[in-house]
């Protein structure tokens, strides 16, 4: 099964909202990832949060990581149509071969 | 997409065809790795290779093949083994394995059996 499970999977907000969304993992990571994907696209890589990191911003992003309930949150602010994508969190997991593991997205729609 | 570029963007296959996927990175990076997703899913890792001449499978590895013979470049074979092929596949590439770095990802290539 999958490391990372995002919920929701799928999100409708209108523009100028804050889009939340939530990523829970099962086990020890080194950092978690969240990525990016438009339709029919490769995925851009957004932010790092390492597992000592309990909090990291990028512009209009904020994500949290709290190893302890093992989840992490990623919120948008001030959302535009722009941001409509789907949004994926990957953990990179404690030993092993530093290979990520994506969990199924969230599917976000921002409206104008 | 940064420095990584994948071949062709759409490929049609016959069943009982192998057929090829191309990724090329001018990234100079040691780490490359192919990834499958299907619709409304998240990756899966095919396979991986930490540095040229080396590779070691991912979760789901049955049914492709991969060489790492030059730094630059990860081809993934689909073979007539994969059963359901039909995905879209992405391949990416990290500077160095064993470091948190980021991965950075290919445009992709959507494969389709006919």
């Amino acid at each position: 099964s999958q490391q990372g499970e995002e919920d929701p999977q799928a999100l409708s907000i209108q523009e100028g909202e804050n889009a939340t969304m939530n990523c829970s993992y099962k086990t020890s990571i080194n950092n978690l990832q969240w990525y990016r994907q438009n339709s029919g696209r490769g995925l851009v890589h957004l932010i790092l949060i390492r597992s000592n990191e309990r909090e990291k911003h990028s512009g209009r992003l904020r994500v949290t990581l709290d190893t302890s309930k093992k989840s992490s949150s990623l919120l948008i602010t001030a959302s535009r149509a722009a941001d409509t994508a789907s949004y994926f969190c990957a953990t990179d997991a404690s030993g092993g071969y530093n290979k990520l593991i994506f969990g199924a997205g969230t599917r976000l729609a921002v409206h104008p | 997409d940064g420095g990584i570029t994948q071949s062709p963007k759409y490929l049609f296959r016959k069943e009982g065809q192998n057929v090829t996927l191309s990724c090329e990175q001018n990234l100079n990076h040691d780490a490359m790795y192919w990834y499958r997703q299907d619709p409304g899913q998240g990756l899966r890792l095919i396979y991986y290779s930490q540095i040229v001449n080396d590779f070691q499978k991912g979760d789901i590895a049955e049914g492709y093949s991969v060489s790492r013979e030059k730094k630059e470049s990860f081809p993934l074979t689909v073979t007539s083994a994969q059963k359901n092929p039909t995905a879209f596949y992405l391949c990416a590439s990290r500077p160095q394995a064993g470091t948190q770095d980021t991965q950075y990802f290919g445009p992709g290539t959507r494969l389709t059996v006919l």
